[in-house]
């Protein structure tokens, strides 16, 4: 299996502020990563898909990139509805694999 | 709108069989265009992805939970389904189904599926 090794495990930032976080890969998944938000209680939403493109309705603050092994999710200009826990997903092999989750609070 | 809605029992025996059933509305489990897929998370552990299943039967499943997991179209046209057999503690968790869409295509015929819409998940706790 591709082991996805994710950090922080934990980001504590201001509104306004600008974030990143970081997926490394096992091994290289080309650009076949794709980067989840996640608030208690809802389903996650994917925001971004092959590494840097933004799905439909996300906002332009988020931004993804990378290949091969390394990629990173930045969020600039960080607003309130921004707190809430993120994580990656390659989809380059199967069994799909994910990133452990970064918890992003308000300092 | 697609929404996905997980439902089944919240506790199970251990070495009982766990049964989870998804709801999809506003869409087909028929699609020629997705997957319908399965995912878990332990408290305080990373996201496992089970499997998942096309509109023809055809199934995935991760090789660690291969033995004891099946995946299954129905009962109804917009619904899909688990089994997870002789459960134990370690299969407490929250579970998600999950739809998976394309996200890219690879050497001009390959397609790469990624988890494109979820559920809110539901807990569920092996014990006696």
């Amino acid at each position: 299996d591709i082991q996805m090794t994710q950090s922080p495990s934990s980001l504590s930032a201001s509104v306004g502020d600008r974030v990143t976080i970081t997926c490394r890969a096992s091994q290289d998944i080309r650009r076949y990563l794709a980067w989840f938000q996640q608030k208690p209680g809802k389903a996650p939403k994917a925001l971004i898909v092959t590494a840097s493109s933004l799905q439909s309705g996300v906002p332009s603050r988020f931004s993804g990139s990378g290949s091969g092994t390394e990629f990173t999710l930045t969020i600039t200009n960080l607003q309130p509805e921004d707190f809430a826990t993120y994580f990656c997903q390659q989809y380059n092999n199967l069994p799909l694999t994910f990133g452990q989750g970064t918890t992003l609070d308000i300092k | 709108q697609v929404q996905l809605q997980e439902s089944g029992p919240r506790v199970v025996k251990p070495s009982q069989t766990l049964s989870l059933t998804c709801t999809v509305s506003g869409a087909s489990v028929s699609s020629i265009s997705h997957y319908w897929s399965w995912i878990r998370q332990p408290a305080g552990k990373g996201l496992e992805w089970i499997g998942r299943i096309y509109n023809s039967g055809y199934t995935n499943y991760n090789p660690s939970l291969e033995s004891r997991v099946t995946i299954s179209l129905g009962p109804s046209n917009n619904q899909f389904s688990l089994e997870v057999t002789s459960v134990t503690a370690a299969d407490t968790a929250v579970y998600f189904c999950a739809r998976e869409g394309v996200g890219g295509y690879g050497d001009g015929t390959k397609l790469f599926w990624y988890s494109d819409l979820w559920g809110r998940g539901t807990l569920i706790t092996v014990s006696s």
